[in-house]
């Protein structure tokens, strides 16, 4: 059964600073790979997508990475502002379909 | 419609009655998801819809929970005889599908589920 791990589960840091969450699941049979962001009292915003065959995507200050492998993403938040504060998620998607989360990581950026 | 619309945004039962949620994916996207989500928890899944089928049903906690989706495009869960331990927040994601390939999850803003 798929295990997805986020870590921290918590991150504050100051405004500027460049942040990275990781995330690990168990099962490297993967068809994709994503990150959302969920603000509070809301549903899930997609971020980016990671296909199995790639190794990472970017989107303006967000960059993601994904070593199947070993079982790893890490999101990369370059020069943080107030308003990326957050819980942001990973999830990875089986070979049925199915999308399993992790717990998510709530970042706080202080201005 | 332009997002996934779930309705209603709240319900509030008591214990032991039926509840139905209701979702409306996103025009043309044929694969539709159903997850719960508790408090400081990530959302847990429950079950995907490929067109009209579930193509997998393996997060349903028990046969109290049930889903349809009979012309492949809203979708219904079902709930009977609720628990308190059910209250949870109900999102549902809808997502296309090219060349085999599910795209991006978009998600619905989640119906609050609380069962007095």
């Amino acid at each position: 059964k798929q295990e997805v791990t986020q870590i921290p589960a918590a991150l504050s840091v100051p405004e500027g600073e460049n942040l990275v969450l990781n995330c690990s699941f168990t099962d490297s049979a993967i068809y994709n790979l994503q990150w959302f962001r969920q603000d509070p009292g809301k549903g899930l915003t997609s971020l980016l997508l990671i296909q199995s065959s790639q190794r990472e995507q970017t989107s303006g200050r967000l960059n993601a990475s994904l070593d199947k492998s070993s079982g790893r993403s890490t999101l990369y938040i370059a020069a943080s502002q107030p308003g990326d504060s957050a819980t942001y998620l990973c999830a990875v998607m089986g070979s049925q379909g199915n999308l399993i989360f992790g717990k998510g990581t709530k970042l706080s950026v202080k201005p | 419609g332009a997002g996934v619309s779930q309705t209603p945004s709240n319900k509030v039962t008591e214990k032991g009655k039926y509840v139905e949620l209701r979702c409306d994916p996103i025009s043309g996207h044929t694969a539709l998801y159903w997850y719960r989500q508790s408090l400081g928890q990530g959302p847990e899944f429950l079950i995907y819809f490929q067109g009209t089928g579930a193509a997998d049903d393996s997060g349903l906690p028990n046969d109290r929970f049930f889903a349809v989706r009979p012309e492949g495009s809203v979708s219904t869960l079902k709930i009977q005889r609720t628990e308190r331990g059910d209250s949870a927040v109900y999102l549902c994601a809808s997502s296309a599908i090219v060349g085999g390939t599910n795209e991006k999850l978009f998600f619905g803003s989640g119906t609050q589920l609380s069962v007095l």
